[in-house]
């Protein structure tokens, strides 16, 4: 079974531009998480999908940060206009709540603002 | 607000040690607890999920378990091996809400 996959691995941008991250979930998996993991701390839920609806998004930064899942299945994750505290990890995740509450990880997308 | 918090922040150990790290949260009204194993510059990879009727699960030489009325959880590693070495994040979900997650416990395990 294919895992979470994420893309690109690495991003180094200047503060003020735009970057984008994509993911794509476990074949199947309806639930589909984007989390930000800053040095040092644990994941943070940026926001959760359900299918293609929003179910939390509480803890995005809406001036700045927007996400997508159309058709229910990837997920893109954009930064604009990005500032330096957004150097962080992007991790993905998905899962298939009706037989599991487990949550499957991509690598993540590391990225730094110069 | 769910708060989970992992004592200690580091730890480092002789190959072949028994070892317990901690995760404890403050809402117990938890619908379950997962631990991870996250590697440098990789994602998290679960290890053991524990439902909030289960006290404990166990997988290999691996042991979670689950006291809510505490609000607490531990892992046990048997038998450590410098493989071992990664951080270990506990992560508590409420009902209602989604994975809370702890700073993390940074294991070294030197042979």
């Amino acid at each position: 079974e294919a895992g979470v996959a994420q893309s690109p691995r690495y991003k180094i941008i200047e503060k003020r531009q735009s970057v984008a991250f994509w993911c794509n979930p476990i074949s199947g998996h309806a639930t589909l998480y984007w989390y930000q993991q800053i040095l040092g701390q644990g994941p943070k839920l940026l926001i959760q999908f359900q299918n293609n609806g929003v179910v939390d998004d509480s803890q995005l930064p809406k001036d700045r940060f927007s996400a997508e899942r159309l058709k229910g299945v990837d997920s893109t994750l954009k930064i604009q206009p990005a500032k330096l505290e957004d150097s962080a990890v992007y991790l993905c995740a998905s899962s298939f709540p009706k037989t599991s509450p487990e949550l499957f990880f991509g690598e993540g997308s590391r990225l730094t603002v110069l | 607000k769910q708060e989970v918090t992992q004592i200690p922040a580091a730890l480092s150990v002789p190959e072949g040690e028994n070892l317990v790290l901690n995760c404890s949260f403050t809402d117990s009204a938890i619908y379950n607890l997962q631990w991870f194993r996250q590697d440098p510059g990789k994602g998290l990879t679960s290890l053991l999920l524990i439902q909030s009727s289960q006290r404990e699960q166990t997988s290999g030489r691996l042991n979670a378990s689950l006291d809510k009325s505490s609000g607490r959880s531990t892992l046990y590693i048997a038998a450590s091996q410098p493989g071992d070495s990664a951080t270990y994040l506990c992560a508590a979900t409420i009902w209602g809400s989604t994975l809370t997650f702890g700073k993390g416990t940074m294991l070294l395990v030197s042979p």
